[in-house]
């Protein structure tokens, strides 16, 4: 069965500092990852989408990363914002068969404290 | 241009109640896709429709049906609700439907059964 492992589930960090969420998958044949922001009471937001020939993409202070050996990636937050506080989502696709085949991670909600 | 948006935004039923979510796509967006998400499970897909027919299904059972419309609209109706049932339930919209088209969510119905 296809897993996505998120860790850790919850994390508090100050303002201002970085921080890095780690997804692990035994999703394979694999097409894509995407990492996904849900603010509290909002539908998750796409932040990145990284194919298996990329090891990193970036968005603004947002940047993930990918190794695809290893069935491994991280998003890191840089110079983290109160706004930053949500839940981040992994979220990974096979190279085949509709969406029921793509896995959603369970999410790594972070906190940015003042 | 307009995002997804989703209605009822809250709903509360009892036990053996059926209930219909309503949610409208991005305008030119094909594909609407229909998602359950818990706290413990993380999203859980449903189905998928483009063009007006059910392309992907998930593993639920037939109790939860929808359908789409010639205007992309689509409809979710779940019958004889249970207490399992209480969820946020988020639809999301894309071109095509591949997977490498970006789903954009919408603020999700947030489904309580009592």
């Amino acid at each position: 069965k296809n897993q996505v492992e998120q860790s850790p589930q919850s994390l508090i960090i100050l303002e201002g500092k970085n921080c890095t969420l780690q997804c692990n998958y035994t999703v394979s044949p694999f097409s894509n990852l995407r990492w996904y922001k849900q603010d509290t009471g909002r539908g998750p937001v796409s932040l990145t989408i990284m194919t298996f020939s990329e090891n990193t993409k970036s968005n603004g202070r947002y940047t993930a990363t990918l190794d695809a050996d290893t069935k491994q990636s991280s998003l890191h937050i840089t110079a983290s914002q109160l706004s930053d506080s949500a839940s981040y989502i992994c979220v990974v696709s096979p190279n085949s068969g509709g969406y029921q085949k793509v896995t959603f991670g369970i999410g790594t909600k972070l906190q940015v404290i003042p | 241009k307009a995002g997804v948006t989703q209605t009822p935004r809250y709903l509360i039923k009892t036990r053996g109640q059926q209930v219909t979510l309503s949610c409208s796509p991005i305008s030119g967006h094909r594909s609407v896709s229909w998602y359950q998400q818990t706290p413990g499970q993380g999203l859980q897909f449903l189905f998928e429709y483009f063009s007006e027919t059910q392309r992907n299904k998930g593993n639920f059972p037939g109790r939860f049906s929808g359908r789409q419309f010639s205007n992309s609209r689509s409809e979710m109706n779940v019958s004889t609700l249970e207490l399992g049932d209480s969820a946020l339930y988020l639809c999301a919209s894309s071109l095509a439907g591949t997977f490498t088209d970006t789903q954009y969510f919408g603020p999700g119905t947030r489904l309580t059964v009592l």
